[in-house]
This record gives C-alpha cells, structure tokens and sequence, in this order.
C-alpha cells in the first residue's frame, strides 16, 4: 500500500519568506508526528497529533512554526519568516493507533533558506 | 526527560565481518526502543523494536538487538553484513509519558567495505 508522502521533496526559499511543508499520512493511521533531521542537532521532534486531540507542540523551535491536522488527515508545517537556521530535512511520521507504536516515515522534504 | 546516545558516529566494516552498533539510553520510566535505518536520501525505515517480552529482539535484513535494563543498553548486531547495509542508523526510545514521542540518538553512518 501507500506510505507516507510528503511535498515538496526539496525547497530552496530566501531567509524571511513563508513556507509550508504537507505531509500525507497512511492512511487510517490516528497518529502524525513532525521530526526535523539538521547537522547541527539531528533528529529532533516538532509537534505531534493524536485523532481529534489538542496537538502536543513540546518541540516547535519558536513561535514562527506551526502546524495544523486538517480532517484528522493531511498535514502542514509552516514556518513563517525563514531564517537560515531552518535549513533542515522536515519529516513526516504516522502511526496506526493511539499508544506506543511504530512510526512509518516519509521521504522528507529538504528545505534550504538562503 | 529521557536521552539516547550512540557512542559511535562512524563504523567502518569490512564486508561479511560482523558489526555491532552501541545505544545506550537514560530514562526515569519504563522505555520503549527503536532501531531505524536511513539509506542515502530516503526517510527512516524500522530495523525492529523493543517493546515487551524476549530481550533479544530480531528484526529486518539479519539484524537483531538485546535489550539491556540493568546496562540501559540496545545495542544493534549483524553477524555478516553486506555492501547494501552501508547506511545510517538510529536507535530511538519513547515512553508511556513521552505518548510515542521519539527521542532519537545522533546515528552511527557504517560503512561496508569491500
């Protein structure tokens, strides 16, 4: 079946423009999480969202990062005002259930602020 | 809180010799562990999990690992690897508190060589 799918693969923006990132879960899955891969801090969680509860933003980096869950489906990450700092590979994850679980990862999306 | 940390972030090896990738984790509460793998330009795949049950976990492509909790180790072994484990991988622990949030250590690249 499907994985999990995420767009665009790469994006290369100019520091102070907005982006948004979509990620499209397996479906069916309740869970969808949000990783961000960088050389300098490496794998590290963003936001997390379980079925039709208030979404876990322990780990947004500032206020310029946001997230929404739209029809307990596809999601978007945005970043408001890049800075270079954000450049980084954004991952998208998804899980079957509420609990622990495995996580299917998509591909990523590589994004570059210059 | 809980940290994960691998204590190599290169391995080189030749092929068919055997390989052994050291994660050690700290946590407070009782933890659930991971083991991923990135290809070049890919997302993570699942190599096997600690959940419940046996120790010795085994999991994808010959790979297994040995939950530890009095050493709070997981290390990763393949008895004889192939050029097509050259990767990186990811040991990765999440608790009941932490709701699957994974914490991720900062990878070990291997490098088979012929």
């Amino acid at each position: 079946g499907a994985g999990v799918s995420q767009s665009p693969s790469n994006k290369v923006t100019e520091k102070g423009k907005d982006v948004e990132l979509r990620c499209d879960p397996i479906s069916g899955h309740t869970a969808l999480y949000w990783y961000r891969q960088s050389l300098g801090q490496g794998l590290e969680f963003l936001i997390y969202f379980q079925g039709n509860s208030a979404p876990d933003k322990s780990g947004l980096p500032s206020d310029r990062f946001s997230a929404e869950r739209t029809g307990g489906s596809v999601s978007t990450l945005t970043i408001q005002r890049t800075q270079q700092e954000d450049s980084a590979v954004y991952l998208c994850a998804s899980s079957p259930r509420q609990g622990i679980d495995e996580q299917f990862f998509g591909p990523g999306t590589r994004l570059t602020v210059l | 809180a809980q940290s994960v940390t691998q204590l190599d972030s290169q391995v080189p090896v030749f092929e068919e010799a055997p390989v052994e990738l050291r994660c050690n984790y700290s946590s407070s509460v009782s933890v659930y562990l991971f083991w991923y793998v990135q290809y070049p330009n890919q997302g993570l795949q699942l190599l096997l999990k600690y959940l419940s049950g046996s120790t010795l976990v085994k999991g994808i492509n010959g790979f297994e690992a040995e939950f530890n909790k009095s050493q709070t180790s997981f290390h990763l072994r393949k008895p004889s690897v192939h050029i097509s484990d050259t990767a990186e991988y990811f040991c990765a622990v999440t608790s009941k508190a932490a709701g699957n949030k994974l914490t991720f250590g900062g990878g070990t690249r291997v490098l088979v060589k012929p």
